[in-house]
């Protein structure tokens, strides 16, 4: 199994671009998540999908878009990059909704 | 109030000491209580967690969480150059599969 997978690794957007940061699992996993970090701060919450067709939004939802169409994917979409959203991207899955398994992450920079 | 604080660190500690990790939460009802672990530039990974209170052992890394004072800790014995990393601790939502997330310690163990 890869496990999660997200890509791209690194991004440079400018402001007012927009793109999608793509993640998968191979886990048959029902529950997905996306996460930011910032320096010095934890994981805070992004949107969530309990299940294909399902997503809601997290404590920091504002900028981001998402969509479960799959068991597998969840891609995570800015629509108008902001310098605000330079940050560190995690995806994750969870299998019975304790523990998470994360991806490796997306550094994006906003300029 | 947040649900879940942590000592912020960070913490710089000789090779072989006892470390020991520390958050606190708000909300009585939580049950599950987790510990991951998040080498730089890499994502965050499970390491153990606890169910209810009491402790949980697993090689050098002990869990323990103290109901009364809502408080959980991460200790680690005989620490180890490898051991140095930001740990995060987290109150997982079960129904969801998201978790909140401790703002993480930096640990850095010196040879």
């Amino acid at each position: 199994n890869a496990g999660v997978t997200q890509t791209p690794k690194f991004q440079v957007l400018k402001t007012g671009q927009s793109m999608t940061l793509q993640c998968a699992q191979d886990m048959n996993h029902e529950y997905m998540s996306w996460y930011r970090q910032d320096p010095g701060m934890g994981l805070r919450l992004i949107h969530y999908s309990v299940g294909a067709g399902i997503t809601d939004q997290g404590e920091v939802p504002n900028g981001y878009n998402v969509s479960r169409s799959t068991t597998e994917d969840f891609p995570l979409r800015l629509l108008s990059a902001a310098p605000s959203q330079t940050s560190v991207y995690f995806c994750a899955s969870s299998p019975q909704g304790v523990e998470q398994y994360f991806g490796p992450g997306t550094r994006l920079t906003v300029t | 109030q947040k649900e879940v604080e942590q000592d912020p660190g960070p913490l710089s500690v000789p090779e072989g000491a006892i470390v020991s990790l520390n958050c606190t939460y708000s909300n009585s009802a939580f049950q599950y209580f987790m510990w991951y672990r998040q080498y730089s530039r890499k994502g965050p990974e499970l390491l153990m967690y606890t169910y209810s209170s009491g402790n949980k052992e697993d090689g050098r890394f002990t869990a323990q969480v103290d109901k009364s004072s809502k408080y959980i800790s991460l200790f680690i014995r005989d620490s180890q150059p490898s051991d140095s990393a930001t740990y995060l601790c987290a109150i997982p939502n079960t129904n969801a599969g998201k978790s909140t997330f401790g703002d993480g310690t930096t640990l850095t163990v010196k040879p």
